[in-house]
């Protein structure tokens, strides 16, 4: 499976602010992908981030909140912008995996907004 | 009704037993199934897949039964590094759709503490 590294691996921010998520790969990878992991709830998708285009977004996010950067095969950022408490929340990137059916997991980013 | 639905847990079960987890699903056309584990404060890693012939992996046992939408996950000779947060993940994906990838349907997950 690939490796997969996320910067920051946490932080607290003040609402209002804007943080930006990286996420980096240790081999090229056709589609990432952003899922955001609420406190006691199941992985929700973000958005699907592909090379070269821009992201695809699921129903109930959107792109002026949660702008996503694709820059090559290897790199995505995210970011949360204008923030919420709400917006509390583990924010992991992930990759397609073995038979692109499976996905893996970045480390996880939390993030606390006060 | 959720898409993806599991036991609620938690189970607390002792070294040695052994322990099932069920999940069902809503969407007769999910073509792949996947049990993930989570452990507390990481990312949810693949376990196993998931195939209707039903598949082993040492103590860990898959099954998958189309006609109900059911999943199961046995573990046998449970050990104290079992314990975790067990996901249920489906793929909504038919064939080659682009962007297939993307429709992973996890869980709430079902967390398991084995003790001494």
């Amino acid at each position: 499976s690939a490796v997969i590294s996320q910067k920051p691996s946490r932080d607290i921010c003040q609402r209002g602010t804007s943080l930006t998520i990286q996420c980096q790969v240790d081999s090229q990878v056709t589609m990432m992908f952003w899922y955001r992991q609420q406190p006691g709830q199941s992985l929700t998708l973000i958005a699907t981030a592909n090379q070269g285009s821009e992201a695809t977004y699921e129903s109930g996010f959107v792109i002026d909140k949660f702008p996503i950067s694709r820059p090559n095969l290897t790199f995505s950022t995210l970011t949360v912008s204008n923030m919420s408490p709400e917006d509390s929340s583990i924010y992991l990137c992930s990759v397609e995996g073995r038979g692109q059916e499976t996905q893996y997991f970045g480390p996880g980013t939390r993030l606390l907004v006060l | 009704r959720k898409e993806v639905e599991q036991d609620p847990g938690p189970f607390n079960v002792p070294e040695g037993a052994t322990v099932a987890f069920n999940c069902t699903y809503s969407n007769s056309a999910s073509q792949s199934f996947f049990w993930y584990r989570q452990d507390c404060r990481k990312e949810p890693k693949l376990l196993m897949s998931v195939y209707s012939s039903g598949n082993e992996d040492g103590r860990f046992t898959a099954q998958l039964n189309r006609a109900s939408q059911y999943i199961s996950l046995l573990i046998r000779d449970s050990k104290l590094s079992d314990s975790a947060t067990y996901l249920c993940v489906v793929n909504m994906s038919i064939g080659e759709v682009e962007g297939s990838q993307g429709n992973l349907i996890f869980g709430k997950g079902t967390k398991l503490s084995v003790k001494p």
